[in-house]
């Protein structure tokens, strides 16, 4: 069974259009997160949520809207696409937000931007 | 600030040499985590190790071992007698009050056969 998962794996689109991809986790975990990472491999959080509710909001362009419809999903929409948006996003979970515990990451949507 | 800093971008080494991955870290918090997490070419992300500031208890792991060390806020990763599927690319992070990791740029290691 797939702890983390996301769809799609691969999403290529033009600039100024509109695309969401989705996570799930099946672990039970009350917080999820995502990140991206950039062409350099740089990972950065963009944002976290627990229990539904927004924790963290990394100074995310509001182009970037995260929608958590319950505590096992956690949706990344994009409006508007831009070239350096290009990226691979990892969606994660994590028991609780505490500081101790370990995120599971979900094995990433590469999104390349045209 | 707090930042996490792994100055090897490559190593390259042969199969069944050991190599050590550095990984040093900045946080004014005195309650923090620290991981490592391995990215295979197949791009997930898999965690491997979580220690916490206040155990500075060395972890070894098979052929994985871990050296914290709060003094020079170092927390390497050595791999023993390396083979071909250790190549990947590494992270160290923090885990921060904040619910984050903050994650250092990663060290490509790559095991020549």
């Amino acid at each position: 069974d797939t702890a983390v998962s996301q769809t799609p794996k691969y999403l290529v689109t033009q600039m100024g259009n509109d695309k969401s991809i989705k996570c799930e986790q099946n672990l039970g975990h009350d917080t999820m997160y995502w990140y991206k990472q950039d062409s350099k491999k740089f990972l950065k959080i963009m944002f976290s949520y627990n229990n539904k509710e927004l924790i963290i909001n990394e100074t995310v362009p509001n182009r970037f809207s995260p929608k958590s419809p319950d505590k096992a999903h956690l949706n990344l929409h994009i409006n508007s696409l831009e070239l350096g948006d290009s990226a691979v996003y990892f969606c994660a979970s994590s028991q609780e937000p505490a500081v101790s515990y370990e995120q599971y990451f979900g094995p990433g949507t590469r999104l390349t931007v045209t | 600030a707090q930042k996490v800093t792994q100055a090897q971008t490559e190593i390259s080494v042969v199969e069944k040499e050991d190599v050590t991955l550095d990984c040093v870290y900045e946080t004014r918090d005195t309650t923090y985590y620290l991981f490592w997490y391995k990215q295979p070419p197949s791009g997930e992300l898999v965690f491997l190790i979580r220690r916490n500031s206040f155990d500075e208890q060395n972890e070894i792991s098979g052929r994985y071992s871990w050296n914290f060390q709060k003094s020079t806020s170092s927390f390497n990763f050595t791999i023993t007698a390396s083979q071909v599927v250790d190549s990947a690319v590494y992270f160290c992070a923090l885990s921060l009050g904040a619910q984050k990791l903050v994650f250092g740029q990663g060290t490509r290691l790559t095991i020549n056969p």
